[in-house]
């Protein structure tokens, strides 16, 4: 059973609101990762962060931005939806040198 | 552009049967990763090689790693209809924690 939860699990969303991608993570694990897939395609990084009050970008450039305030907590946030920016998006953390688990992930749709 | 590419992009075959699917890679790794997701889900981690490893076995899987052919190949022995599902390879690059996929092979199960 997976220690990760990301929420919502679909959005439908209109053009120009803020939207805010859940992720939490019960592991105590230090690294956590945001990556953009689109159905039936590779994931793209577009944000991780080796441990609280640490983000950085990721290979994909994204206008989303990313807090970790709280070790379990990794949220994504989109300042003003795009119809662009329908896509899944899958939340990870990880232990170094161990592979990662990954949330359900959230499927946005913007409108 | 990404580090992973794989292939077959899909397989279609037989209970019973074996498949294969083979990750070709880029640059040195400290590991390569196998994951697997189901239709619009997350991904669920198979198995980690190490860059020293040669070969692995879990259960049903078996995957090589071959460093001077920058490859991989993952085995699923005797399959099942619930095997059905994409595949990605992962490459975790020297000095990083961030994972690299594959394009995916799409493997389906016929009873």
């Amino acid at each position: 059973e997976a220690d990760i939860y990301q929420t919502p699990r679909y959005l439908v969303i209109g053009t120009g609101k803020k939207i805010t991608l859940e992720c939490s993570q019960t592991m105590g694990h230090d690294k956590m990762y945001w990556y953009q897939q689109d159905p039936g395609m590779e994931l793209h990084l577009i944000h991780y962060s080796y441990g609280v009050n640490s983000t950085e970008k990721g290979d994909l450039s994204s206008e989303s931005t990313v807090s970790r305030i709280r070790t379990e907590h990794f949220p994504l946030t989109l300042e003003s939806a795009r119809p662009s920016h329908t896509s899944q998006y899958l939340c990870a953390s990880s232990l170094q040198g161990y592979g990662y688990t990954f949330g359900s992930g959230t499927r946005l749709t913007v409108v | 552009s990404q580090q992973g590419e794989e292939d077959p992009q899909a397989l279609s075959i037989q209970e019973g049967e074996n498949a294969t699917m083979n990750c070709s890679y880029k640059t040195s790794i400290n590991n390569l990763q196998w994951y697997r997701q189901n239709s619009g889900r997350g991904l669920v981690h198979l198995i980690l090689i190490r860059s020293n490893e040669r070969e692995k076995h879990s259960g049903r899987l078996r995957v090589t790693l071959d460093t001077s052919k920058k490859s991989s190949s993952l085995l699923i022995t005797a399959s099942r209809a619930a095997d059905t599902a994409s595949y990605f390879c992962a490459t975790g690059p020297y000095n990083t924690d961030k994972l690299i996929f594959g394009t995916g092979t799409r493997l389906q199960v016929f009873p």
